[in-house]
């Protein structure tokens, strides 16, 4: 059974930094690529980031760019996400989504976690 | 910057169909744009329906279907269930971007 559990939300004032991590079990961790996307309180979704299975090749959204890294270990299947320079507006339930495929060229989501919180805020 | 249109709200009677549509300002949803429908309920991560215009997972309910309609994508709910309501969102690829769209808000009553 897929599971993806996402770790690290927390409290944080704008101008400071975060790590999120997602612990995958339940498949072949590096053959496959793997997401983070985002969903403001109340609001709709939005894609942040993707990662090729082996971890060489990434892809950001604008409003990230330059402030958030995607990174993976496949030695321990778990997906990452550092956030800095967080800004008020990058309050949200981030999710980890898992990829059919093991490259970012086409959409592949598969499986969802639960999601963790992260609020920015002073 | 691409826009992803979806209705914001729509109702169905339980047994009845509805088709949810996923519009592009760039111009015709095709199959190039990979189109994926997600289903949401209160509370709960998203689901993944439909990959690839029309495919589906091994959970997604038979009365599901995806395509393309009208330069549009398309979600189509054949005989909805009270379980059915939920927040349905669809998402397209333009070369490495993936634009979700605002979702629609689906009441079977």
């Amino acid at each position: 059974e897929v599971q993806l559990v996402e770790s690290g939300g927390d409290l944080v004032q704008p101008g400071g930094s975060l790590r999120l991590s997602c612990s995958a079990s339940g498949f072949t961790f590096s053959s496959e690529a793997m997401h983070w996307v985002r969903q403001p309180p109340g609001k709709g979704l939005e894609y942040v980031s993707g990662i090729t299975g082996n971890g060489g090749s990434t892809y950001y959204a604008d409003s990230v760019k330059g402030r958030f890294i995607i990174s993976r270990d496949n030695s321990k299947s778990t997906l990452y996400l550092q956030m800095t320079s967080l800004r008020e507006e990058d309050t949200a339930v981030y999710y980890c989504v898992k990829d059919k495929r093991a490259v970012i060229s086409r959409p592949g989501f598969d499986y969802w976690g639960q999601g963790t919180l992260v609020s920015v805020s002073s | 910057q691409a826009v992803v249109t979806q209705e914001p709200s729509l109702t169905v009677s339980p047994g009845g169909t509805v088709t949810l549509t996923c519009g592009s300002n760039t111009g015709a949803v095709t199959s190039g744009h990979f189109p994926y429908w997600f289903q949401q309920k209160p509370g709960q991560a998203p689901r993944t329906l439909i990959y690839d215009t029309s495919n589906k997972f091994s959970w997604t309910p038979a009365r599901f279907s995806g395509s393309l309609l009208g330069g549009k994508g398309a979600l189509t709910l054949s005989g909805a269930q009270p379980e059915d309501e939920a927040d349905y969102y669809c998402l397209l690829a333009y070369s490495g971007a993936r634009v979700f769209g605002g979702g629609t808000k689906l009441t079977v009553l």
